[in-house]
């Protein structure tokens, strides 16, 4: 079974400044990766996909995820957060062996401070 | 598209009582998820729909809890009786045969 690890379960940043949320995943086969993000009392909403093709993904509000075969991994970058950014992001992961069920990392809360 | 609409948003109920929460999938997906939100495990696969027909549900906690999809347009998520420990934001999901999951608001369900 696929598993999502999460390293940060929470990162402070100061307006204006660069972040980055890790995420590593378990497999070596190939895998679909997603970053969703969900803002207090919100469900789950879609920031960006890997899905095949260029290992450099861009998504909404500025935020851009690279996809590392060798290192299992797919962390996501903003050059500049906002305020509005402050939110808790999930990596997840399928593949075609697990019915391309996603699998989701314990997530991130990204705070974000004026 | 509205989206997935899942009902109630916020749900409190005392011990022993029979919950229902209900979902409408995205018109012409036919794959639905049905995922539990809670500090302690993060979000955990509770069951899979395909085409209407229950796939895996080797996430479900117990026998409490049970899952339908009578059509490709509803399914519930029942919990009877419910537990202090039920308590947790129920999210249902789906897609069509992509990998891609469309995700609902959520039911935040209080047992008290």
């Amino acid at each position: 079974a696929q598993s999502v690890t999460q390293l940060d379960s929470q990162v402070p940043v100061f307006e204006e400044a660069p972040v980055e949320l890790r995420c590593n995943y378990s497999s070596s086969v190939s895998v679909y990766l997603f970053w969703y993000v969900q803002y207090p009392n919100q469900g789950l909403q879609l920031l960006l996909k890997y899905l095949s093709g260029s290992t450099l993904v861009k998504g909404i509000n500025g935020f851009e995820a690279e996809f590392n075969k060798s290192q299992t991994s797919f962390h996501l970058r903003k050059p500049s957060v906002h305020i509005s950014d402050t939110a808790e992001y999930f990596c997840a992961v399928s593949d075609p062996g697990g019915s391309y069920i996603p699998t989701f990392g314990r997530g991130t809360s990204l705070i974000v401070h004026p | 598209d509205a989206g997935v609409i899942q009902s109630p948003r916020h749900e409190v109920t005392e011990m022993g009582q029979e919950v229902t929460l209900r979902c409408k999938p995205i018109s012409g997906h036919n794959s639905l998820f049905w995922y539990r939100q809670t500090m302690m495990r993060g979000l955990e696969l509770l069951i899979y729909f395909n085409n209407n027909v229950p796939i895996d549900d080797s996430g479900m906690p117990e026998d409490r809890f049970s899952a339908k999809m009578p059509n490709a347009s509803f399914s519930t998520l029942k919990i009877q009786p419910s537990e202090p420990r039920d308590s947790a934001v129920y999210f249902c999901a789906s897609r069509t045969g992509g990998p891609l999951a469309f995700f609902g608001q959520g039911t935040r369900l209080t047992v008290v």
